[in-house]
């Protein structure tokens, strides 16, 4: 059963780096061809799609939103069936739960499933 | 940039059909799904492709989409129900989501 975790700092500072890990077990993510990707959810609020990776073999392809785009780096490594976000020059609007999931994303089709458990990251002073 | 619109809320008694609308400009030629998200919970996806339930959703969960409208459907809505709904798709290399419905059921 694919299943994974997030983990990396719940404190950040304004204007500094948000950096997350997201580690996936229960299957390899080099095996898998697939889409992985990051989502968040401030306090109260709804649901906003980062950015998502491709594996296949040794082709990558990342993509991100359009919003965030200019601050935002996803990579992955199959060695340690990882993958990672990096946010840059972080604010309090940062403030958020940052979750990843497997990303299915094929013509005409996009979902997410699995997702991690979700890991709180407070932009803060 | 293409935007998903769902209602802020919904109210249903229990036992009865919920429906969660879900609108975006030619919504029904590109394939839509639905996640629950209980509160403190993580959003679980209950419908994909429009239509389909992953395994372990209940049957009274279903799922349809043309034209404008992706549309959720719960049939005999329990109490457990009680969630925030998210309508999401794709357009342009871009993820979007709807910006939820809380379902209340009272």
């Amino acid at each position: 059963q694919l299943q994974l975790q997030e983990s990396g700092p719940g404190l950040v500072k304004p204007s500094e780096t948000l950096s997350l890990t997201c580690t996936v077990s229960g299957d390899s993510i080099s095996r898998i061809s697939s889409y992985w990707g990051w989502i968040r959810q401030s306090p109260g609020e709804g649901l906003e799609w980062i950015g998502s990776i491709y594996s296949g073999g040794s082709t990558y392809y990342t993509y991100y939103s359009p919003s965030l785009k200019t601050r935002v780096t996803i990579s992955l490594d199959t060695a340690k069936n990882e993958f990672y976000l990096r946010l840059r020059s972080v604010t309090a609007a940062d403030t958020a739960v940052y979750y990843c999931a497997r990303h299915q994303w094929e013509p005409k089709v996009s979902h997410l499933d699995p997702w991690g458990q979700g890991t709180l990251v407070n932009v803060s002073s | 940039s293409y935007e998903l619109t769902q209602p802020h809320s919904v109210s249903v008694s229990p036992g009865q059909t919920a429906t969660i609308t879900c609108s975006g400009d030619n919504l029904g030629d590109r394939y839509a799904c639905w996640y629950q998200q209980k509160p403190g919970q993580i959003p679980v996806l209950v419908i994909y492709k429009d239509t389909k339930r992953p395994a372990g959703i209940p049957e009274r969960f279903s799922g349809s989409n043309s034209g404008n409208t992706a549309t959720l459907t719960i049939s005999g809505t329990q109490a457990l129900d009680e969630a925030d709904y998210f309508c999401q798709t794709w357009d342009s290399s871009t993820v979007v989501f709807g910006g939820g419905t809380k379902l209340t059921v009272l």
